[in-house]
């Protein structure tokens, strides 16, 4: 199965940016991938931001955007929150399949 | 309201078998698909399994494939994850989520394999 890849860690200040990126080992990410995004805080359960590459749901902050970029999906944080301290996760879609990347621990400090 | 709520969880011996079940609440289950995501302790996420909404199309990670099961009774609108030949890397909390699009999870249950 494919190897979804995720900076393993990123800090950003407060009110800041920061975008994090995922990969795939099998080659550019498309639409196709369909690509979703979580985050996680410590003992509770992930909760969906993103899904088909750049659509929120109804209760993810507009301070959330995905899009692809350089070959990757990726998940922009603009106006960065104490609150969003989180692991991020991604997930892709191959063929039916799902792959979780590594996530990545996001700092704001 | 969504309710997405596991059961079944629990310690049991390597080798041994579990049966998860997810009890779906708040939507029509049976016009969605659903997926198993695992995650060991202090580890990422791993997806496991999904099923599509009548139960005829399943997917499995490799790490599964051949020990588990997944299934549906739409009509209890429950999910179920048969789980065998348990190991101790299989220890984790379950979680199961809906989709499409993939939206709501359940609070998870946990499965310790160990003797």
């Amino acid at each position: 199965q494919a190897v979804v890849t995720q900076e393993p860690s990123l800090t950003v200040s407060p009110g800041g940016t920061v975008t994090l990126t995922c990969g795939s080992s099998t080659g550019a990410v498309t639409t196709s991938h369909y690509a979703y995004w979580f985050h996680q805080k410590p003992g509770q359960a992930p909760t969906t931001l993103i899904y088909d590459t750049k659509y929120r749901h109804s209760w993810t902050p507009a301070r959330f955007s995905g899009s692809l970029l350089g070959g990757k999906a990726a998940l922009t944080l603009s106006g960065a929150q104490p609150e969003d301290e989180a692991d991020y996760y991604c997930l892709l879609s191959y063929n039916g399949a799902r792959v979780f990347g590594g996530g990545t621990k996001l700092t704001v400090l | 309201e969504v309710q997405l709520v596991e059961s079944g969880g629990g310690l049991i011996q390597p080798g041994g078998s579990l049966r998860l079940s997810c009890v779906a609440s708040g939507f029509t289950f049976s016009n969605y698909w659903m997926h198993w995501v695992r995650q060991a302790p202090g580890k990422g996420l791993v997806w496991v399994s999904r099923i599509n909404s009548d139960g005829t199309t399943t997917t499995y990670a490799d790490s599964v494939k051949g020990r588990f099961t997944i299934s549906r009774d739409n009509a209890k609108n429950t999910l179920y994850l048969q789980m065998n030949s348990l190991r101790a890397d299989d220890t984790a909390v379950y979680y199961c989520v809906r989709d499409p699009p993939v939206d709501y999870w359940g609070q998870g249950t946990l499965v310790t394999v160990s003797a």
